[in-house]
């Protein structure tokens, strides 16, 4: 079976500092590693994600992600914040596609990025 | 090109009725998901829809709900005789070829 913990429920930040939100996994086999970010009364948006190949990946709104197979951590970072940041966000693994894909979800991370 | 869309938006029932709700996946695509998002438990996953495969129901919490995708396209949920725990938003996404999925707005059902 696969789990992901999200290691921080919440996490203030000023706006313009660097931010970390991170992400570890468990799984026995391969898996595709997502983040996605959610907006109030929104739905999820996908911001990137790790299906194979380089290990830094990066995505929308100046975000990016490390995948590190030995530490089986995904985390993600945002060398400046912007107050638009704030939202949820969550990490999320899935099996390969011809397994279904479903998604597993970290518990979520809350960004909150102060004046 | 138009994304996923849900129906209701939002939706109040009273316990023990039953609701429907509707998904809209992008067209073409030919997987389509349900997931739960509740304070208590997350996000979960309900149901996955694959092309004309049997579903898989791995994720449904009980027997009171259901799901169906008519004509490959359209999906409905149907959460039978509601209890105040199903209060949650309830999100759809769809997938083509590759491995992301593009979710819904969502509804917010709230059982009273």
């Amino acid at each position: 079976a696969q789990s992901v913990t999200q290691l921080d429920s919440q996490v203030p930040v000023f706006e313009e500092a660097p931010v970390e939100l991170r992400c570890n996994y468990s799984s026995s086999v391969s898996v595709y590693l997502f983040w996605y970010v959610q907006y109030p009364n929104q739905g999820l948006q996908l911001l990137l994600k790790y299906l194979s190949g380089s290990t830094l990946v990066k995505g929308i709104n100046g975000f990016e992600a490390e995948f590190n197979k030995s530490q089986t951590s995904f985390h993600l970072r945002k060398p400046s914040v912007h107050i638009s940041d704030t939202a949820e966000y969550f990490c999320a693994v899935s099996l390969y596609y011809n397994q279904g894909g479903k998604l597993i979800f970290g518990q979520g991370t809350e960004l909150s990025v102060k004046p | 090109g138009a994304g996923v869309s849900q129906s209701p938006s939002n939706k109040v029932t009273e316990k023990g009725k039953d609701v429907e709700l509707r998904c809209d996946p992008i067209s073409g695509h030919t997987a389509l998901y349900w997931y739960r998002q509740s304070l208590g438990q997350g996000l979960e996953f309900l149901i996955y829809f694959q092309g004309n495969s049997a579903p898989d129901k791995s994720g449904l919490p009980s027997d009171r709900f259901s799901a169906e995708r008519t004509g490959g396209s359209v999906s409905t949920l149907t959460i039978q005789r509601t209890q105040q725990e199903d209060s949650a938003v309830y999100l759809c996404a769809s997938r083509s070829g590759g491995a992301e999925q593009y979710f819904g707005p969502g509804t917010r059902l709230t059982v009273t």
